[in-house]
């Protein structure tokens, strides 16, 4: 089956700009997680929904950023006012539930120029 | 704060030797140490968990071990081959339920021919 899918896999944007980005998750996947990952770093947790509710944004660095998921499948991660240090690669996974391993998805590269 | 280390940055071998990857974390609640391979512009792949109530895991050429009273945790490769070649990145929950991961900096791994 198909894996977690992240649109777009680039982003280029202009400082100051609104960003956002989509995850797809493994069907029937009801936890799904986002990450940042900088050049040379490991993961960084920001935000983790169980269902449709955000079960623990503690990792969201600052009000500008923002995640939904409306419908308990499809997420998207929100980025106000765009900074030159939100350039990141943004993963997404997904768990059967929170017990189980997450898998991820490639991942949207964001650049701010 | 929470934490896990992750030695060494670099590893390079022969093709057929051994692999040992080490990490250490600090949150005595930590109750899951999954493994993920990356290789470049992918997101990560699991490719072994353990779980707090266990000792040691095998999976073919690949095994974890754990040790919660020193808060280690180890990657062991076998035979290597240079498909294996990648970043490695080990990871512990955090804030229970196996939720937030947070993660190691990572393990470049080079076998070569």
């Amino acid at each position: 089956g198909a894996g977690v899918s992240q649109t777009p896999s680039n982003k280029v944007t202009e400082k100051g700009k609104y960003v956002e980005l989509r995850c797809d998750p493994i069907s029937g996947h009801t936890a799904l997680y986002w990450y940042r990952q900088s050049l040379g770093q490991g993961p960084e947790f920001l935000i983790y929904f169980q269902g449709t509710g955000a079960a623990d944004d503690s990792g969201l660095p600052n009000d500008r950023f923002f995640a939904v998921r409306p419908e308990g499948s499809v997420s998207t991660l929100k980025i106000q006012r765009t900074e030159r240090g939100d350039s990141a690669v943004y993963l997404c996974a997904s768990s059967s539930d929170t017990l189980q391993p997450q898998h991820f998805g490639d991942g949207t590269r964001l650049s701010i120029l | 704060g929470e934490n896990v280390e992750q030695h060494p940055s670099t590893l390079s071998v022969q093709e057929g030797d051994s692999a040992v990857i080490k990490c250490t974390y600090s949150d005595s609640a930590s109750n899951y140490f999954p493994w993920y391979k990356q290789e470049l512009g992918k997101g990560p792949q699991l490719i072994i968990d353990i779980r707090s109530n266990v000792g040691e895991k095998k999976d073919q050429r690949i095994a974890v071990t754990l040790n919660k009273t020193a808060k280690h945790f180890s990657l062991h490769i076998t035979e290597t081959q240079p498909e294996d070649s990648a970043v490695y990145f080990c990871a512990a929950s955090i804030r229970g339920g196996g939720t937030a991961l947070i993660f190691g900096k990572g393990t470049t791994l080079s076998v070569s021919s």
